[in-house]
């Protein structure tokens, strides 16, 4: 579980702010993924990488900007911050042998105040 | 889309009792059938998951059982124990690849 860490753990951050999350991997997953959770949805996928400069939209993508310029690292940015962001953000990633089996990080609790 | 429903969403249970908690899916493409734990306050982990080529799957005391005409598959837990309590997550993943999440269903197990 150690191979995949979110930072920061906690971010509070206002309306209209830009706020970036980070994932970072150690195992060179090709596969990465964004989900927030919010109580009674479960988890949603907000973006995903295949690889390296391939990204694509999940189930509630906007608001939201990826990049993925290397294998272990795959940044959400939340480019103007509203209050309906706020959630809990987990990361993960998965190999291209077992692409269904996921890791997540240990998340990261936004409040856009 | 997919669409995912978990039943039931709260479960509580004796200590010592079975729980099953079951997972409709609508996508008849879907190959792969996962159930992650999530306690609180931590991240979800894979705890079982069946393929479906396969009808069932036991691992210890957890085991998923998978009935693809029905589009439905379930976790059964037995001899609950405390450290059972948790979040429990379906996520088959459907024919764009793509994991989707149930809700989850709220275990809770009573001394």
């Amino acid at each position: 579980d150690a191979g995949i860490t979110q930072s920061p753990r906690y971010k509070i951050t206002e309306t209209g702010r830009q706020v970036t999350l980070m994932c970072h991997q150690t195992w060179s997953h090709s596969y990465m993924f964004w989900y927030r959770q919010d109580l009674g949805h479960g988890l949603r996928l907000i973006y995903y990488s295949a690889a390296a400069d391939i990204t694509d939209k999940g189930e509630v993508p906007d608001g939201y900007v990826v990049s993925r310029s290397k294998t272990e690292n795959f940044p959400l940015t939340l480019e103007s911050a509203t209050r309906s962001q706020t959630s809990v953000y987990f990361c993960a990633s998965s190999s291209t042998v077992a692409k269904n089996i996921q890791y997540f990080g240990a998340g990261t609790r936004l409040s856009v105040l | 889309g997919e669409n995912v429903e978990q039943h039931p969403s709260t479960l509580s249970v004796q200590e010592g009792d079975s729980a099953v908690i079951k997972c409709t899916y609508s996508d008849s493409a879907s190959n792969y059938f996962p159930w992650y734990k999530q306690e609180l306050g931590k991240r979800p982990q894979l705890i079982i998951d069946i393929r479906s080529n396969v009808g069932e799957k036991k691992d210890q005391r957890i085991a998923v059982t998978l009935n693809k005409t029905a589009k439905h598959f379930s976790l059964h837990i037995t001899e609950t124990q405390p450290e059972d309590s948790a979040v429990y997550f379906c996520a088959p993943w459907n024919r764009d690849d793509k994991i989707i999440f149930g809700k989850g269903t709220r275990l809770h197990i009573l001394p």
